[in-house]
């Protein structure tokens, strides 16, 4: 079963704007990842985020995590159509070796 | 360096055939993973290998599906034999250690078609 789940499963936007995307898990984890997938580069890792951390950066990414909520959500800011991608979010739960659980997905497209 | 390499990208079968899926993780890393992706679905963890031991297969359907990793670098996955619902892209990811909080590195992945 999946472990985290993505909200919205597709998202379009316009070149320039901001997309967020959510994640929502189940069991208490160690930390969470967020990965991109387009068919040009696979998947690829974008920003980790511990379990006692509340808010990360990385260039134009913002992740931000609330284990008492169970949830997390990325921000790409000023999107490029380059963003156009695949989003997703993946767990690695406490004791769990480096074993990670992958969402559903958020499928965003930026239109020029 | 050279990132995770898997052969072959493509591939067409009918049910009940068999089928291979290589991997070659990035050098030096001792943990490599095994990931079936259906079509509009996150990966889903098939098999850990760690070195040449297997650390986690249980989501790995075993009465079809099998893995080594025998001299603790490459890997090959076999599906014997195949069903329609074994159609999906196959990904391959390695990482440097177990337990710490490394990301992985994905392999392009391998499609299969099963018919």
């Amino acid at each position: 079963s999946q472990q985290g789940e993505e909200d919205p499963q597709a998202l379009s936007i316009q070149e320039g704007e901001n997309a967020t995307m959510n994640c929502s898990y189940k069991t208490s984890i160690n930390n969470l990842q967020w990965y991109r997938q387009n068919s040009g580069r696979g998947l690829v890792h974008l920003i980790l985020i511990r379990s006692n951390e509340r808010e990360k950066h990385s260039g134009r990414l913002r992740v931000t995590l609330d284990t008492s909520k169970k949830s997390s959500s990325l921000l790409i800011t000023a999107s490029r159509a380059a963003d156009t991608a695949s989003y997703f979010c993946a767990t690695k739960k406490e004791a769990a070796g480096n074993k990670l659980t992958f969402g559903g997905g958020t499928r965003v497209l930026v239109k020029p | 360096e050279a990132g995770v390499a898997q052969s072959p990208r493509y591939k067409i079968i009918e049910k009940r055939q068999s089928v291979a899926f290589w991997c070659n993780p990035i050098s030096g890393h001792a943990t490599l993973y095994w990931y079936q992706q259906i079509l509009g679905q996150g990966p889903k963890l098939l098999i850990q290998f760690q070195n040449n031991g297997v650390v986690d297969d249980s989501q790995l359907p075993k009465d079809r599906f099998s893995a080594e990793r025998l001299k603790g670098v490459d890997s090959t996955l076999k599906i014997q034999p195949a069903k329609l619902e074994d159609s999906a892209v196959y990904l391959c990811a390695s990482s440097s250690h177990r337990g710490l909080k490394n990301e992985q590195f994905f392999g392009p992945g391998t499609r299969l078609t099963v018919l």
